[in-house]
């Protein structure tokens, strides 16, 4: 069965400076990889996704993330973080087949400003 | 506009009364998925359906119903709620089963 681990259940970065939220997964064969984002109060939000191709994949609002397989990380990067990216951040796993999604359990960001 | 929509949004209620809560896409799309939150647990899947009257467990199923009659269509059924079920819930639907959209979440509390 596949799993997705996020090691960093909070972060505080200040605005301007850059961002790295780690993801590692574990399944046996080429995985969907994705990162969603969670505001407040809202629901999720697709950021950006892989599934095949070039391992550096662009996502909106800025940010990127870069798939490696030989260390079975999917981590989320941005430049430059403005005070509304304050959100959590979630990265799944899927197996392509049933709609199903394994997520990880979440990274909170904090922005200072 | 494309979108999931769930109803309701908020739902307060007691232990053993059954309740539904309503899923509907207008994207024509295939899959259908219900997840849970829970704080340190990220989103677990519930049920999951491929088509119409075609459906599976997820990770999470005890407790739960669900039913596709209609491909836009994909109700969560609490026959008998329990305070463990408190929780935000998400539908959450998918053309090819990969890339999912999320419906904004149905809050529940079950005291």
């Amino acid at each position: 069965a596949q799993s997705v681990t996020q090691p960093d259940i909070h972060i505080t970065v200040s605005e301007g400076a850059s961002l790295e939220l780690r993801c590692n997964y574990s399944y046996g064969a080429t995985p969907y990889l994705f990162w969603y984002v969670q505001s407040p109060g809202q629901g999720l939000q697709l950021l950006l996704k892989y599934f095949s191709g070039d391992t550096l994949v662009q996502g909106i609002k800025g940010f990127e993330a870069e798939f490696k397989r030989s260390q079975s990380s999917f981590n989320l990067r941005k430049p430059s973080v403005h005070w509304s990216d304050a959100a959590e951040y979630f990265c799944a796993v899927g197996t392509g087949t049933a709609s199903k999604l394994t997520f990880g359990t979440g990274t909170r960001l904090q922005v200072t400003l | 506009e494309a979108q999931v929509t769930q109803n309701p949004r908020y739902l307060i209620t007691v232990t053993g009364k059954k309740l539904t809560v309503t899923c509907s896409q207008n994207m024509n799309h295939e899959y259908m998925s219900w997840y849970r939150q829970d704080p340190g647990l990220g989103l677990r899947q519930i049920y999951y359906s491929m088509n119409v009257e075609v459906t599976d467990k997820g990770d999470v199923p005890e407790g739960y119903k669900v039913s596709r009659k209609e491909k836009r269509n994909f109700p969560l059924i609490l026959e008998s709620p329990s305070p463990n079920q408190t929780s935000l819930y998400f539908c959450a639907s998918s053309p090819t089963g990969e890339t999912q959209y999320f419906g904004p979440g149905t809050r529940l509390l079950v005291l």
